[in-house]
């Protein structure tokens, strides 16, 4: 069965520093989507992103925040400067359409730990 | 945002069915009803979703009711692997809430 694979599982950083955090969304899907879940708390959208723009973001996603599509099957998440808030795990998801119809395919996630 | 109400923990024992209940009375006509649940340490998994109509598929039934307001996730036979919590959702931003850690005793 297909799935959403993210890659690396853990990724430990020192403030400041960047991060790209990297995902392979199912190779049908259009719709590709970044949340997160700081450890205890809820899962929160970041970004949906399709046809190589962003559609639509989450007052988390700030400038600090980019995504791209780099070429056929990856998806990705950069954080410029990260800070001991980004701590968390960070899930990308897809699906084939966007809007309530269709449901989104969640990866296993990249625990992002800033020290 | 339509928000929802989910109860924050049930229990259930091995191999009975558990009804999870979820109410969202301020939801739209054009609102889908998306259940999702999340295992620990891993990410969401879809489970289940519909609009009027009630719904099953191999995971588990959503029984919607006639007025929108409320739906029920069931599990016919829970395991201990159904043990994670559930999440009912109405916007394709997916808010997700607090949703209803479910406990599966042996």
């Amino acid at each position: 069965e297909p799935e959403v694979t993210q890659t690396p599982s853990h990724q430990v950083t020192q403030m400041g520093q960047e991060v790209i955090l990297r995902c392979v969304p199912i190779s049908n899907h259009l719709y590709f989507y970044w949340y997160r879940q700081i450890l205890g708390q809820k899962v929160e959208f970041l970004v949906s992103f399709y046809n190589n723009e962003i559609s639509e973001k989450s007052e988390i996603f700030d400038d600090q925040f980019s995504v791209e599509r780099p070429d056929g099957s990856n998806f990705t998440l950069k954080i410029r400067s990260t800070k001991l808030e980004d701590s968390a795990m960070y899930f990308c998801a897809s699906s084939t359409e966007r809007g309530p119809v269709y449901g989104q395919f969640f990866g296993p996630g990249t625990r992002l730990t800033v020290l | 945002d339509a928000k929802t109400t989910q109860p924050n923990s049930m229990e259930s024992n091995e191999e009975e069915p558990v009804h999870l209940p979820c109410n969202h009375s301020t939801i739209s006509g054009t609102d889908y009803i998306h259940w999702y649940r999340q295992l620990p340490s891993q990410g969401p998994e879809y489970v289940i979703h519909g609009l009027t109509s009630n719904v099953n598929n191999r995971m588990a039934s959503l029984a919607i009711a006639e007025d929108r307001k409320s739906s029920t996730l069931i599990l016919h036979r829970a395991t201990l692997r159904d043990a994670a919590v559930y999440y009912c959702i109405l916007h394709y931003k997916f808010y997700f809430g607090s949703g209803t850690k479910l406990n599966v005793k042996p």
